[in-house]
């Protein structure tokens, strides 16, 4: 089982659509979770931290189940502009103590017209 | 302004060439790392170093060589040895404040070799 999984998708979602997407993770040591997004040939941009209480930035939502283990991402009111991969990043410590980020694969969103 | 600066953008080598990224930052952060993203795929630790004078192989270390002699830089060496380095190098630097480690990233340099 890989470390991080996300399913790539694409998303295809028509503007104003609600979407959501998962990431499950194998360590449940895991520290610290992140959803960074990626546009084309750019370098990923921190989009939000995730805690376990939830944590809300406008119209993006992010959830941690730690039991399950995974995170979520919940987007509302799409724009054209959300079109971009969502990478779903968490931090494990690693042997020698030091604390490691691992990336997903990515989930690939297309928000149309 | 604060950041992380990678040179050069685009990058080409030759066979057998030993080619070497820049990466700096003047964030202040104590770790840096290198990551290697192939199309469509995640990003791959190459190697990270979390204090001045030392570092540690990442996930995909082999045919790559660093090295971390001032905080502020860590450059990476793609060698001879590394038979399939076309791709976009990332490099990034994070601050370690109470447990929560968010890296930012520089804009890449994409290898290609000729």
């Amino acid at each position: 089982r890989k470390e991080v999984e996300q399913d790539p998708g694409p998303f295809n979602v028509p503007e104003g659509a609600t979407v959501a997407f998962n990431c499950t993770y194998s360590n449940s040591a895991s520290q610290s979770f992140f959803w960074y997004r990626q546009d084309c040939r750019k370098e990923p941009k921190l989009l939000m931290s995730v805690y376990s209480s939830g944590n809300e930035d406008g119209r993006f939502t992010a959830q941690l189940n730690r039991a399950s283990q995974y995170i979520s991402l919940l987007i509302r009111d799409s724009k054209l502009s959300d079109s971009a991969t969502y990478l779903c990043v968490v931090t494990a410590q690693r042997s020698g103590g030091s604390y490691i980020p691992t990336f997903g694969r990515g989930t690939s969103l297309i928000v149309h017209p | 302004d604060g950041g992380i600066t990678q040179s050069p953008k685009y990058l080409f080598r030759k066979e057998g060439q030993n080619v070497t990224l820049s990466c700096e930052q003047n964030l202040n952060h104590d770790a840096m790392y290198w990551y290697r993203q192939d199309p469509g795929q995640g990003l791959r630790l190459i190697y990270y170093s979390q204090i001045v004078n030392d570092f540690q192989k990442g996930d995909i270390a082999e045919g790559y060589s660093v090295s971390r002699e001032k905080k502020e830089s860590f450059p990476l060496t793609v060698t001879s040895a590394q038979k399939n380095p076309t791709a976009f190098y990332l490099c990034a630097s994070s601050t370690g404040l109470a447990g929560v480690y968010i890296q930012y990233f520089g804009a890449g340099t994409r290898l290609s070799v000729l």
